[in-house]
């Protein structure tokens, strides 16, 4: 069974750093691209970022590009976003989501973990 | 970076009729789109890619059509499982990739 468990979230004020990790397990991870996904409290779902599975190639959407780092360990299948000079239009739900096809570029993702808060505030 | 708008923000159906929900790309994304639900406190999920393949276990009721910038989601017969928002994603043209502002199916 597929299984992701993000972690790391909390209160950070404006400025601070926080480390997302999503613990994944039930597939091969180095064989999947893997994205985050996040969402405001009562929005729609913005895409992150995105890390093919060797981890040479790295995406990112140009509101967090400069201040995330995505970033995987596949020896420790984990998946990791650090986020650096955190605003406070960067507090959402944050979600790891595996894609949908092996080898296959970020396109759709067919699991996602249950999220994690990111509340950005002073 | 390709906008998508989704229609209508909120669709109102009886449990048993048919729902259509409609999603619009800025610009082409051809066969590249994605359908997923979220229910309140949960994840999305994906029910169609290739904008008219089923996702793994998702029933037949639910139907994905149209290229290029139109596309429909439809629910042939609704169940209370499926009040919930439904969003639309393209990855023909990316990063980044977009996702629509979601259509809430909510019940008559």
């Amino acid at each position: 069974e597929v299984q992701l468990l993000e972690s790391g979230g909390g209160l950070v004020q404006p400025g601070g750093s926080l480390r997302l990790s999503c613990a994944a397990s039930g597939f091969t991870f180095s064989n999947y691209a893997m994205s985050w996904v996040r969402q405001a409290p009562g929005k729609g779902l913005e895409w992150v970022s995105a890390i093919v599975g060797s981890g040479i190639s790295t995406y990112y959407a140009d509101s967090v590009k400069g201040r995330f780092t995505i970033s995987r360990d596949n020896s420790k299948n984990t998946l990791y976003l650090q986020m650096n000079s955190l605003r406070v239009e960067d507090t959402a739900v944050y979600y790891c989501a595996k894609v949908t096809v092996a080898a296959r570029p970020p396109y759709h993702f067919d699991y996602w973990g249950q999220g994690t808060l990111v509340t950005v505030s002073s | 970076e390709i906008v998508m708008t989704q229609s209508p923000a909120t669709l109102s159906v009886s449990p048993g009729e048919r729902a259509t929900l409609s999603c619009r790309a800025s610009q082409s994304v051809s066969s590249n789109l994605a359908w997923y639900q979220q229910k309140p406190g949960q994840a999305p999920r994906l029910l169609i890619y290739g904008a008219s393949t089923r996702a793994t276990g998702i029933p037949a009721r639910f139907s994905g059509s149209g290229s290029g910038t139109e596309f429909t989601l439809t629910i042939s017969s609704l169940l209370s499982e499926d009040f919930a928002v439904y969003y639309c994603q393209q990855y023909e043209n990316w990063p980044p990739l977009t996702f629509g502002g979601g259509t809430k199916v909510e019940i008559k």
